[in-house]
């Protein structure tokens, strides 16, 4: 899993500032998927994208939250106005996209964000 | 709404007791199950998985889950804990839609 690489893995904001964090796929891989951890709970399913499409965004908070997966480049998970309720860890996984995919599905070391 | 229920947020054995950490899940199809580990500050790890075919999956580190349909069950085992084990196990049921569906998950401690 060391292949799916997200970075900052630590991001401190004050409330109302952006947050960006990004997911580099493993090679080979079109499909990615964002998760949120909050503290002492599991993970929640965010956002699932291929390439330059948003496939399921049923996870996503309707506002100051958004995503995409470029022809080129990383996945970028973007809040706005950050407040203190969006710190927590978030997980890239990315899967080739082939039969059963999370079978083949690796999850990055997650970016940890710290909202003050 | 398909969830996944791990009983027990803690769970404390004595190193080279068996490991049992609970899990229930609630798809009425076939599912595909999966259990990882996340040790602090870091990503998770997938163990084992069943997708398809023999109900009991071995997976690394020893461990192992059974696959039991008439108690929506895939608890995860280990017959000898080894403090290396102490971390977060997480069980995930993967949805139609391809997404996980993840647990509350379980923390491992493993006592000298």
């Amino acid at each position: 899993n060391a292949g799916v690489m997200q970075n900052p893995r630590h991001l401190v904001r004050r409330r109302g500032q952006e947050a960006r964090l990004r997911c580099s796929p493993m090679k080979g891989h079109s499909h990615v998927y964002w998760y949120r951890q909050l503290p002492e709970e599991g993970l929640k399913f965010m956002v699932y994208l291929q390439k330059e499409n948003i496939i399921d965004e049923s996870g996503m908070p309707k506002e100051r939250f958004s995503a995409e997966f470029p022809k080129e480049g990383p996945s970028i998970l973007r809040i706005q106005q950050v407040v203190r309720g969006d710190s927590a860890a978030y997980f890239c996984a990315s899967s080739p996209g082939t039969g059963a995919m999370n079978t083949e599905a690796f999850f990055g070391q997650g970016t940890r964000l710290t909202v003050v | 709404a398909q969830s996944v229920t791990q009983l027990g947020s803690h769970v404390s054995v004595s190193e080279g007791a068996l490991v049992l950490l609970r899990c229930n899940y609630s798809s009425s199809v076939p599912p595909y199950l999966f259990w990882y580990v996340q040790y602090p500050n870091q990503g998770l790890q997938l163990l084992l998985k069943y997708t398809t075919g023999a109900t009991l999956v071995k997976g690394i580190n020893g461990f192992e889950a059974e696959f039991k349909k008439s108690e929506t069950s895939f608890h995860l085992t280990k017959p000898s804990a080894h403090m290396s084990d102490a971390a977060e196990y997480f069980c995930a049921e993967e949805d139609s839609s391809y997404k996980l569906i993840f647990g509350s998950g379980t923390r491992l401690l493993v006592r000298p």
